[in-house]
């Protein structure tokens, strides 16, 4: 099993490009997450879905949206970019919303 | 609000030495507290989990307690290590199954 990976692992954007960060899981989780983190803080949840075709909103969601078609799969778009949103990026799955969650490697943008 | 937090932000020690990491938190109704461990640009290992009805959890040379009605958790590493070395992160799941992290603690062992 490869767990939880995402595509692609860095990035660079100029301010108002748009980009979409691809998150899948092969552990039939039904719960997903995206997860925002920077320099001296811990993580914080950005979006999250309960099951396909759901999706929610988590701490800080201004700027970023998400789509959860197949169960397998978690997208987080980011529709114009802004220098604010240079994060490192990442992607978590879990069985049910107490569960332990399943974190991917991450995806480094910058936007300039 | 949930807030956590991570005390030392950064720590060094000596290959061989017990060392205790701590975790704070300000609201005690959790559903779980996780340890994680993050490599530098790499991703989230999770170490352990301890449920809000537990005490305490143990995998290897690695102990972490839960005190909820202080706010506490210690992650305790027994004969650290040089390959220990990274940062470690507590997370606390709150009522609403929402994980809120610390900032983290940056561990140094040095052979």
């Amino acid at each position: 099993n490869a767990g939880v990976t995402q595509t692609p692992k860095f990035r660079v954007l100029k301010t108002g490009q748009s980009m979409t960060l691809l998150c899948a899981q092969d552990m039939n989780h039904e719960y997903m997450y995206w997860y925002r983190q920077d320099p001296g803080m811990g993580l914080r949840l950005i979006h999250y879905s309960v099951g396909e075709g759901t999706t929610a909103k988590g701490e800080v969601p201004d700027g970023y949206n998400v789509s959860r078609l197949k169960k397998q799969n978690f997208l987080l778009g980011l529709e114009s970019a802004a220098p604010s949103q240079t994060s490192v990026y990442f992607c978590a799955s879990s069985y049910f919303e107490g569960s332990e969650q399943f974190f991917g490697p991450g995806t480094r943008l910058t936007v300039l | 609000k949930q807030e956590v937090t991570q005390i030392p932000a950064a720590l060094s020690v000596p290959e061989g030495e017990n060392l205790v990491l701590n975790c704070s938190f300000t609201d005690s109704a959790i559903y779980n507290l996780q340890w994680f461990r993050q490599d530098p640009g790499k991703g989230l290992t999770s170490l352990l989990l301890i449920q809000s009805s537990q005490r305490e959890q143990t995998s290897g040379r690695l102990n972490a307690s839960l005190d909820k009605s202080s706010g506490r958790s210690t992650l305790y590493i027994a004969a650290s290590q040089p390959g220990d070395s990274a940062t470690y992160l507590c997370a606390v799941m709150d009522s609403s199954y929402k994980l809120i992290f610390g900032s983290g603690t940056r561990l140094l062992v040095r052979p």
